[in-house]
C-alpha cells in the first residue's frame, strides 16, 4: 500500500526553463492538494484538484504555474519559464475525500533554480 | 499575512522532558486544528488534531490543549525521546467552504539524549 508519490525528489532548472513535478496520490484517493514550502517557512496551499477538474487554485501564482490531475495518470504541476523565487520544496497530498482531515503527504519535490 | 502564528521557531530539551509548542489564530472561522510532524527529507505527518468542541486532547505521549477565547492552542509531547526530534507545525482550517489547511512557520524541536 504504497503513499504518496511524488518525482522527482530533486529538480534542478536553470532560469527561462520549465519544471514539471508528478504526484500520484494513494491507491483509492481521487483528492490531490499542493503546497510550497519556502526555507524557515510553513506549507502555503496552491491548488486543490479532483480527478479531472480544478477545484480551487486561489494559492496558485496567476502566471506560469498551472496544475492538473488527468483521468489517468498522475497529478502534474507545471512551473514554466522558472525564476529563483520559484526555488522551494513543493509537496502533494492526498485525501480520499473532500475538506483537510486526514491529508496524507508526499516526500515532495525540491525545486532549484540556478 | 500570517493566518496562524507558532512559536517557538526552535526548541531543545533534555530527554524526558516536556516540550510545548504554541499557536494563536484571528479567524473564528476556524474549527478544525491539526498538528504535523516532519522529518528532514520527509512531507508532513498528521500527528493529531483537535476541533473546538473540546479543550483538550491526547494521543499517547501528545497532547493538545485548545483555549477558544484565547484563540490559542498548543501540542505537549510528555517524556519526550530523542526520536521525537523534528519539525512541527500547527495548522487550522475551515471545514465549511474552504479547502486548505494554513499553517504556522513552524517549530524544530531537538532532543538530546
Amino acid at each position: 500500500n504504497a503513499g504518496v508519490m511524488q518525482n522527482p525528489r530533486h529538480l534542478v532548472r536553470r532560469r527561462g526553463q520549465e519544471a514539471r513535478l508528478r504526484c500520484s496520490p494513494m491507491k483509492g484517493h481521487s483528492h490531490v492538494y499542493w503546497y510550497r514550502q519556502l526555507p524557515e517557512e510553513g506549507l502555503k496551499f496552491m491548488v486543490y484538484l479532483q480527478k479531472e477538474n480544478i477545484i480551487d487554485e486561489s494559492g496558485m501564482p496567476k502566471e506560469r504555474f498551472s496544475a492538473e490531475f488527468p483521468k489517468e495518470g498522475p497529478s502534474i504541476l507545471r512551473i514554466q519559464q522558472v525564476v529563483r523565487g520559484d526555488s522551494a520544496a513543493y509537496f502533494c497530498a492526498s485525501s480520499p475525500h473532500s475538506g483537510n482531515e486526514k491529508l496524507f503527504f508526499g516526500s515532495g519535490t525540491q525545486l532549484s533554480v540556478l | 499575512q500570517q493566518q496562524v502564528k507558532q512559536s517557538p521557531q526552535s526548541l531543545i530539551v533534555q530527554k524526558g522532558g516536556i516540550p510545548i509548542i504554541n499557536c494563536a489564530y484571528e479567524n473564528t472561522a476556524f474549527d478544525y486544528f491539526p498538528w504535523y510532524q516532519q522529518f528532514p527529507g520527509k512531507g508532513p505527518a498528521l500527528l493529531i488534531a483537535i476541533r473546538p468542541d473540546v479543550s483538550e486532547k491526547k494521543e499517547g505521549r501528545f497532547t493538545i490543549s485548545f483555549n477558544k477565547s484565547a484563540k490559542q492552542f498548543s501540542l505537549h509531547i510528555m517524556d519526550s525521546q530523542p526520536g521525537d526530534s523534528a519539525t512541527y507545525f500547527c495548522a487550522a482550517s475551515s471545514q465549511t467552504g474552504a479547502n486548505n489547511l494554513f499553517f504556522g512557520t513552524g517549530t524544530r524541536l531537538t532532543v538530546i539524549p
